[in-house]
Order: structure tokens, then sequence, then C-alpha cells
């Protein structure tokens, strides 16, 4: 059974410009969560969909945003990137939300680089 | 922000030897997990762990949920080379269902 996958592995961006990360959760898993690991700072939680709906969202500012579609998929989309927005962005996902169904799996994430 | 205590922050193992990692809180989680991750890679679950009190072994590891559901702990026996790595501890609460993850217990092997 395939994990979770997401593309693409490296983004480069320039200051100012949009980055769009996308994550396809483990089969029959319909959450999804977005995790932001900067250097220094640890996992943080950004996002979290389930059934198409944003559930949750963490302590970030609204460049931060995303999607998920139809197919249980998500995108990641950061607006008017700043510097301090490289990190190692880590995408989860779950079969529910219930106990012992909410244990998170992830992806091997996507670097994003902003220069 | 981050609110696990996880200890210690590095570690250097011997091949053989027994390794042991905790997470403390000043909150109650519901569900504990344990994840290694690799350079470049993403976490990887370990283990995962329910019910106040409940000790789970996974191979070589093993984890407890602590009985006041404010702890875990990890302990890997008999160490071998590709158990470096840094390993994380998670809690989780129902509600908004955010991982709230531990600083890293980073190990390394032995010069």
């Amino acid at each position: 059974e395939a994990g979770v996958t997401q593309s693409p592995t490296h983004l480069i961006k320039t200051r100012g410009q949009q980055a769009t990360l996308r994550c396809s959760p483990i089969s029959g898993h319909t959450s999804v969560y977005w995790y932001q690991q900067a250097l220094g700072l640890g996992l943080q939680f950004l996002l979290w969909y389930d059934e198409g709906e944003e559930r949750n969202r963490g302590n970030f500012p609204p460049r931060f945003s995303g999607r998920q579609f139809p197919n249980y998929s998500s995108e990641l989309n950061v607006n008017a990137l700043e510097l301090e927005d490289s990190a190692l962005y880590l995408c989860a996902s779950s079969s529910g939300t219930a106990a012992n169904t909410d244990t998170q799996y992830f992806g091997p994430g996507t670097r994003l680089t902003v220069l | 922000g981050q609110q696990l205590n996880q200890s210690p922050q590095s570690m250097f193992i011997q091949e053989g030897e027994d390794v042991s990692m905790n997470c403390t809180s000043s909150s109650i989680f519901n569900t504990w997990l344990w994840y290694k991750q690799d350079p470049g890679e993403g976490p990887v679950l370990l283990i995962a762990l329910y019910k106040a009190g409940e000790l789970t072994s996974n191979g070589r590891l093993t984890a407890q949920f602590g009985i006041t559901r404010k702890d875990s702990f990890l302990n890997i026996s008999a160490s071998i080379p590709s158990d470096v790595g840094i390993y994380f501890c998670a809690g989780l609460r129902a509600a908004g269902n955010k991982l709230t993850f531990g600083g890293g217990t980073r190990v390394l092997v032995k010069p």
C-alpha cells in the first residue's frame, strides 16, 4: 500500500513569489495535516483538512492557506514568500479522528527554499 | 509553540547498548506517538499509544503511555547502527487533531 506522497521534493522560490505544495494521503484516509519543520524550530502544526473542510489552523499568518479536493488530496499555498518560510513542509494523513484512527502518517516532505 | 519537553536532547550510543528517552507535558494527551526521522525525510511512525498505562513493543522498541497521561517514554534495546537518527514524541488531543511535538532526541554513534 502506498504511503503519503508529496510533490515536489524540492522547491526554490524568491521572496514575494507564491509556492504550491501537493499531498496525496494514504488510500482510504480522509484527513490531511500540514506541518512546517524549520531549522531550530521543530515541527509546527499548520493546517488540518477533513472531508474537504478546514478543521483547524495553527499560529500562522493568512499567507498560508490550502484546500482539500474531493479525492482527499490537498494543496498548501504560501503567498508573498518570506525568507523565514524556508523549511521542510510535511504532510500527514489519518483515517479518522476518533481514538485509534487518528494516528498520523507522514510523507517525505517538500523542501522549500526562499531566496 | 512547543509544549512537550523531550529529553535528552542528544545521546551517543554504542552498539548493543539500551537507550531511553522520555517526554513530559503540563497538559493531558489522549494519544502518544513516537516517530523517527532520518535526514531529509519525513517522520516514520514507530509506536502509537492510546490508553493511559499502556505498554507497547515493536521489535526492540518499547514505549509506555504514562498513567497521568502527561508523559511517555521510549526504550530501544540492544541498539544497532541504523538506530541513529532523530526521535520525536508527539501528543494528540481529541480537539483540533493537531500533533504537538517534543524537541527531538538526536541519537548518534559513539566515535
